[in-house]
């Protein structure tokens, strides 16, 4: 079965950086994008960017450009998000969901990251 | 970009009632998904495209509306649809979520 697997839970410092990662499994995965998508506390979900897997091929949100980084590992079948310059906004669960048909069909489970001096 | 605005916020519902769930875009959109998400979970995806149920979602949930009016409607409440629902635009850049709509019981 498609799962997504996050890596675990992070705190750090503000000015620092998180890298986040989303192992898949069930499917192949340079077949579909992944995107990621943040949800800080009592707020609506956030679209971050996305990549799709099979070309390397990226597209960020303005509010994050310049701070975000979306990469994968084709052969780890890995999507990586690293967000940097960290401040305490930053603070949200963040997922990765897989593309499909301009929706997202399997997300993973979610990491908090918390930003806090 | 475009924003979605989903009402009402809170829709409190007995088991067995229907619930309707609207979602409003700042302007037209040729795709619309909705989501469900309970605490501590992430979003499950319900409708793609409007109206079209994704796999293993049963069939009392139906999605319908087009440009920038769509519902979400579950025909018959149980009691593990009681969650907040979000719909999400994915067919202008950037891709946005509404502000979600909590379903709770009465």
């Amino acid at each position: 079965q498609v799962q997504l697997v996050q890596s675990g839970a992070e705190v750090k410092k503000p000015g620092a950086s998180v890298k986040v990662s989303c192992k898949a499994s069930g499917y192949t995965f340079t077949t579909y994008a992944i995107h990621w998508v943040r949800q800080a506390p009592g707020q609506r979900l956030e679209w971050m960017g996305w990549i799709i897997a099979g070309i390397g091929n990226t597209k960020y949100s303005q509010n994050l450009q310049g701070r975000v980084s979306i990469t994968r590992d084709t052969s780890a079948s890995t999507a990586y998000m690293e967000l940097s310059s960290l401040r305490s906004e930053d603070t949200a669960v963040y997922y990765c969901a897989r593309s499909y048909n301009t929706a997202y069909d399997y997300w993973g489970q979610g990491t908090l990251v918390t930003v806090s001096s | 970009e475009i924003v979605m605005t989903q009402s009402p916020a809170t829709l409190s519902v007995s088991p067995g009632e229907r619930a309707t769930l609207s979602c409003r875009a700042s302007q037209s959109v040729n795709s619309l998904a909705w989501y469900q998400q309970k605490p501590g979970q992430a979003p499950r995806l319900l409708i793609f495209a409007a109206s079209t149920r994704a796999t293993g979602i049963p069939a009392r949930f139906s999605g319908s509306g087009s440009g920038t009016e769509f519902t979400l409607t579950i025909s018959s409440l149980q009691s593990e649809d009681f969650a907040i629902y979000y719909c999400q635009q994915n067919s202008n850049w950037p891709p946005t979520f509404g502000q979600g709509t909590k379903v709770e019981i009465k």
